[in-house]
C-alpha cells in the first residue's frame, strides 16, 4: 500500500522564522511528488517535482527532491503571518489516473 | 468556468439519508477526482473520472458511495443511508489532458457535509 508521512504534524514560529517541512514515501512505480497549502477548504498547488536535486523555488518558498532517500522537504523563509496554513504532500504514481497519495499534512502557525 | 466550483458548499443531514454533492470541473479539464477529508486528516481518494474511460473507484469506502459525471463534465457524488463516519469535506479535483508529467489538480472549494 502507497504511504506519504509528514512531519512535523504542527509547528508554531514567529514572524521571519525559517520553517522547513518534511514529506517521506513508500509508493509502487513513483511519478512525481506534489506539494499544496490549504487555508481553509481548496488546497491549492505549491510544487511539483520530478526529479532529483533540481530545487523549485517560488518567493519564500522552495522545495527539493531526493528519490533516493525517498523524501522531500519544503522550505519557507522570511515567514509571513499569511503563510500559516496546513501544508499537503501527495505522490502521483504509474498507476492508472494519476490518482494522488496524500500525507497527513503539516499545520504551521506563523505568530506575528 | 475559472475553476472548479461545488455545491452546496455546506450540508447538514439526518442520518440514514441520502445526500448528493456536486462538481463542476474546470472547463476542457478531462479528469476529475473525488476526495474526502475528514477533520485533523490528510486527503483520502475516493473516485477518479478520465475522459469516456470506466472510473477507477478504488477508493470507494462502502458501496453506500457512488458517483457519476455525465457528459464528461458535471460530477455527482452519492452516499446512500449516511452515517455519522461520513462527515467530512468532500473535495473535487479537475487536471487537464497533460502533456508529459503534468499532474497538477486543482481543487474546488469544498462541501462540508456533517451527518447528525
Amino acid at each position: 500500500e502507497d504511504k506519504v508521512v509528514q512531519s512535523p504534524l504542527s509547528l508554531v514560529v514567529h514572524e521571519g522564522d525559517t520553517v522547513t517541512l518534511n514529506c517521506s514515501y513508500e509508493v509502487t512505480n513513483f511519478r512525481s511528488l506534489l506539494w499544496y497549502k490549504q487555508e481553509k477548504k481548496a488546497p491549492t498547488f505549491l510544487f511539483m517535482l520530478t526529479s532529483s536535486g533540481i530545487e523549485k523555488k517560488s518567493g519564500r518558498l522552495s522545495s527539493i527532491l531526493d528519490k533516493k532517500e525517498l523524501f522531500s522537504i519544503l522550505n519557507i523563509t522570511a515567514t509571513q503571518t499569511g503563510d500559516s496554513a496546513v501544508y499537503l504532500c501527495a505522490v502521483a504514481t504509474k498507476a492508472a489516473g494519476n490518482k494522488l497519495t496524500f500525507g497527513g499534512g503539516t499545520r504551521v502557525l506563523v505568530k506575528p | 468556468g475559472a475553476g472548479v466550483s461545488q455545491s452546496p458548499s455546506n450540508k447538514v443531514t439526518e442520518k440514514g439519508k441520502d445526500v448528493e454533492l456536486r462538481c463542476d470541473p474546470i472547463s476542457g479539464h478531462t479528469a476529475l477526482y473525488w476526495y474526502r477529508q475528514s477533520l485533523g486528516q490528510g486527503l483520502e481518494f475516493l473516485i477518479y473520472f478520465q475522459g469516456n474511460s470506466a472510473p477507477d473507484k478504488s477508493g470507494l469506502p462502502s458501496d453506500r458511495f457512488s458517483a457519476e459525471r455525465t457528459g464528461g463534465s458535471v460530477s455527482t457524488l452519492t452516499i446512500q443511508r449516511t452515517q455519522q463516519e461520513d462527515s467530512a469535506v468532500y473535495l473535487c479535483a479537475s487536471s487537464g489532458p497533460g502533456t508529459g508529467d503534468s499532474y497538477e489538480q486543482y481543487f474546488g472549494p469544498g462541501t462540508r457535509l456533517t451527518v447528525t
